[in-house]
């Protein structure tokens, strides 16, 4: 099976800030990679698919790109709505597997 | 606007039986994959299985093969999940999502609870 491994775990950021989270999987998946926001008692959301597509609706502030093996999203300005959980995923080979999770906390 | 409403959720004791259902509407269920995710209580999400358009292709993560199977019904645009033999470590939210061809997760339903416990 693929391995997500994301970090960090738990990020403490303010309004305004710069915020980047990074995943790495343990080989390619060229480039197959999505990642989640989820708010507590909520269903997650897809924010980026093919590592750096936009999903429609998503603000610009979002982005994502791809080195080798290593993904990173990016947040350009957090705002107060980006306060939650944020998950990769690769869909390269099943089983399908998701990082274990980076928590935006407010600083 | 796509809509995924998951039913079947309960308290079942271990080794029993659920079946989960899915029921979408607002786009052409027939032409997506479709999959079942789920969550553990404070933890984070695990795939749990998919299935191809025409129900030709299932795919399982090792911990439920041969105790969940996911099935499709086009003409009512449903999903499901039989799961039997339930364990503790099954107890978890389980949504469903529609699926492009690529793989990711589109679209989510607000998912239901399985617990399993005595």
């Amino acid at each position: 099976d693929i391995q997500m491994t994301q970090s960090p775990s738990t990020l403490s950021a303010s309004v305004g800030d710069r915020v980047t989270i990074t995943c790495r999987a343990s080989q390619i998946i060229h480039g197959w990679l999505a990642w989640y926001q989820q708010k507590p008692g909520k269903a997650p959301k897809i924010l980026i698919y093919e590592a750096s597509t936009l999903e429609s609706g998503v603000p610009s502030r979002f982005s994502g790109s791809e080195s080798g093996t290593e993904f990173t999203l990016t947040i350009s300005s957090l705002q107060p709505d980006d306060f939650a959980t944020y998950y990769c995923q690769q869909y390269n080979h099943h089983p399908l597997t998701f990082g274990g999770g980076t928590k935006v906390e407010i600083k | 606007e796509v809509y995924l409403v998951e039913s079947g959720g309960g308290l079942v004791q271990p080794g029993g039986s659920l079946r989960l259902s899915c029921a979408a509407s607002g786009f052409t269920f027939s032409s997506y994959w479709m999959t079942w995710v789920r969550q553990a209580p404070g933890k984070g999400l695990e795939w749990v299985a998919n299935i191809k358009q025409d129900g030709s292709e299932k795919y399982y993560v090792d911990s439920v093969k041969g105790r969940f199977t996911i099935s499709r019904d086009n003409a009512k645009n449903s999903v499901f999940l039989q799961m039997n033999s339930l364990r503790a470590e099954d107890t978890a939210v389980y949504y469903c999502a529609t699926t492009p061809n690529t793989g990711y997760q589109g679209n989510w339903g607000q998912g239901t609870l399985v617990t399993v416990s005595s």
